[in-house]
């Protein structure tokens, strides 16, 4: 069964760092583009980042750019958003997701993790 | 606001046909593929409806989609009271280099 874990969310002030993680299971992780999509209170759901199964190629919404980074370890079957200089409009509910191809379907979602960003 | 267009609600009653629409532009409906994912209430996105109307297994045969041009649309036959749930198109924007969704239309089965 595939699996996706969130983890990493919490409260945290207006411009420090978060880093959050996704534990995979039940798939060949190394074999997926994985990517972090995020939902605000009662909003719609925001791209937020993607990375390829071999990390060569990465993308960033403009929102993000400049200070999120994405990563990845296969070995450990993980992937982290590393979130710097967070605003009160990063508050979010965090999914990371799974598809076969970069530009492709988000097969597998996890159940997300909440991230406020408050003073 | 969101670069693909959703009207914001949708309903009908148990059985009838419910047509959600999804408006892009060329960078992004126009020359790629559409894919549909379904929010229950509480609940993480599901998808939907991929590539050229495929449904995961477990997706009832209800549920279908269509493009022309640069819209798309996702249709529900037979609507049930389980169909309730925030329904979004997604598609891969070449000029913005990253995925774009539509803004979301919640279904209400009257």
């Amino acid at each position: 069964e595939v699996q996706l874990v969130e983890s990493g969310g919490g409260l945290v002030q207006p411009g420090r760092s978060l880093r959050l993680s996704c534990a995979a299971s039940g798939f060949i992780f190394d074999d997926y583009a994985m990517h972090w999509v995020r939902q605000a209170p009662g909003k719609g759901l925001e791209w937020v980042s993607s990375i390829s199964w071999n990390s060569d190629t990465i993308y960033y919404a403009d929102s993000v750019k400049g200070r999120f980074t994405i990563s990845r370890d296969n070995a450990k079957n993980s992937l982290f958003l590393q979130m710097n200089s967070l605003r009160a409009e990063d508050t979010a509910l965090y999914y990371c997701a799974s598809s076969e191809s970069l530009h492709g379907y988000f097969d597998y979602w996890g159940q997300g993790t909440l991230v406020t960003v408050s003073s | 606001q969101s670069v693909l267009t959703q009207p914001p609600s949708a309903s009908g009653t148990p059985g009838q046909r419910v047509t959600i629409s999804c408006s892009g532009s060329s960078s992004n409906i126009g020359s790629k593929t559409v894919n549909w994912y379904q929010q229950l209430p509480g609940t993480a996105p599901k998808l939907l409806i991929y590539s050229k109307n495929q449904r995961p297994s477990g997706v009832p045969d209800r549920f279908s989609g269509s493009k022309s041009g640069t819209s798309a649309s996702l249709a529900i036959s037979g609507l049930q009271s389980e169909d309730e749930a925030d329904y979004y198109c997604a598609a891969w924007d070449d000029s913005l280099n990253g995925c774009v969704f539509g803004s979301g239309t919640k279904v209400t089965v009257l």
